[in-house]
């Protein structure tokens, strides 16, 4: 099992470019959720998945858009990228809601410029 | 939502010394864990715990239920144990609540 990949590792935008970050687990886990980590603030959730063909918002999910098509991939898309938006970002997954340890992917960092 | 502090912010310790970690939360919990970030690096579960204790090798880590604490502890503290520890609760059907971390730094 190669557990969460996440890609890109780094990423440099200019205001106002769209991206997708990609997040694939082969694991066959329910819950997917995405993560910024800025500092002094710890990880805050963008959005979340309990499962293929539903999402729901996190704590900060103003300018970014996900969707789960299958239970393996969970996309993070950046519309119109903004410099608040440079921060670090990570996917996590878990099979289920309880008790169950989570993975998450190698990060992103991203830098809007 | 469940609210999460750990203290300390920041540890500097000498190589060697015995460490402890803190986390409190606000809510009743399923499960917490610990979790290790080296720099530049990613994410990895330490501990999953929802009573009681569990260890793996130099790392401890308990957990007060009734309390709504938890400590991790290091033994024999190493340079390479720096890193941060972030301390991430469990509700139940939610997604994980992360502490702030906690930044180590042990010196040789």
């Amino acid at each position: 099992n190669a557990g969460v990949t996440q890609t890109p590792k780094f990423q440099v935008l200019k205001t106002g470019q769209s991206m997708t970050l990609q997040c694939a687990q082969d694991m066959n886990h329910e819950y997917m959720s995405w993560y910024r980590q800025d500092p002094g603030m710890g990880l805050r959730l963008i959005h979340y998945s309990v499962g293929a063909g539903i999402t729901d918002q996190g704590e900060v999910p103003n300018g970014y858009n996900v969707s789960r098509s299958t239970t393996e991939d969970f996309p993070l898309r950046l519309l119109s990228a903004a410099p608040s938006q440079t921060s670090v970002y990570f996917c996590a997954s878990t099979y289920g809601a309880l008790n169950t340890e989570a993975f998450f992917g190698q990060g992103t960092r991203l830098t809007v410029v | 939502k469940n609210e999460v502090e750990q203290s300390p912010q920041n540890l500097t310790a000498q190589e060697g010394e015995f460490i402890t970690i803190n986390c409190s939360y606000s809510v009743g919990i399923s499960a917490l864990h610990w979790l290790q970030q080296h720099p530049g690096g990613g994410i990895v579960s330490l501990f999953m715990l929802s009573s009681g204790k569990k260890k793996h090798g130099r790392l401890i880590a308990t957990i007060n239920i009734q309390e709504k604490h938890s400590s991790l502890h290091i033994t024999a503290s190493h340079p390479r144990d720096s890193a941060v520890y972030i301390c991430a609760v469990d509700s139940g059907n939610t997604p994980l609540v992360f502490g702030k971390g906690t930044r180590l730094s042990v010196i040789a």
